[in-house]
């Protein structure tokens, strides 16, 4: 079954405590991304890569780092997580960056940082 | 920077009716537009996608329209049901990003 899997589903830490959310796709999908979704906020893009080696900012990346080893993994890292940083966190995936296929989802990840 | 908006916020309607859902972006450099549903603490499911070339796009009872020209697109939903119940996003594609709407939720009254 095509997907995009993504671990923890929920997650509750402290401030400072470094943490890594996995994702991944098994559609060898060469574009993926991550998003944060906030009330009354939609979903922002933090961080997203066009291919193995090739990572670029979103809109919101103050505080996290990504990195893209493999074709089919896109962990997100947050080296010390602060309060603003709690959200619920969407991997997503798609065939190229500049195409014409959508974007594939995984089931978020639920973010708490007390 | 891409900007996209969802109107109305919330929308409440009796079951059977037919309704529409508003996208406006304000680039149209884009390469297509995908409508989505997401249910409360839940993930998105794709509904339809409609490239940038195209008009529309049916499934089902959801028809999407896109005017690349004017920035906007509608998502009409025929017969509503109960189950239609959720948010609904809207995401244009512009090669590197992606931007969402805030969305629109929507409750049909049994």
């Amino acid at each position: 079954e095509a997907q995009v899997t993504q671990n923890p589903r929920y997650l509750i830490t402290v401030t400072g405590k470094k943490l890594t959310v996995t994702c991944s796709q098994n559609m060898n999908h060469e574009y993926m991304s991550w998003y944060r979704q906030d009330p009354g906020l939609g979903l922002r893009q933090i961080y997203y890569s066009m291919n193995v080696e090739v990572t670029d900012k979103g809109d919101v990346p103050e505080g996290y780092k990504v990195s893209r080893k493999e074709k089919r993994n896109f962990p997100l890292i947050l080296e010390s997580p602060s309060p603003n940083q709690t959200s619920l966190y969407f991997c997503a995936s798609t065939q190229t960056g500049g195409s014409y296929n959508e974007q594939f989802f995984g089931p978020g990840t639920r973010l708490t940082v007390l | 920077k891409q900007e996209v908006t969802q109107i109305p916020a919330a929308l409440s309607v009796p079951e059977g009716e037919n309704l529409v859902l508003n996208c406006s972006f304000t680039d149209s450099a884009i390469y297509n537009l995908q409508w989505f549903r997401q249910d409360p603490g839940k993930g998105l499911t794709s509904l339809l996608l409609i490239q940038s070339s195209q008009r529309e796009q049916t499934s089902g009872r959801l028809n999407a329209s896109l005017d690349k020209s004017s920035g906007r697109s509608t998502l009409y939903i025929a017969a509503s049901q109960p189950g239609d119940s959720a948010t609904y996003l809207c995401a244009v594609n512009t090669g590197n990003q992606f931007y969402f709407g805030t969305g629109t939720s929507l409750t049909v009254i049994p």
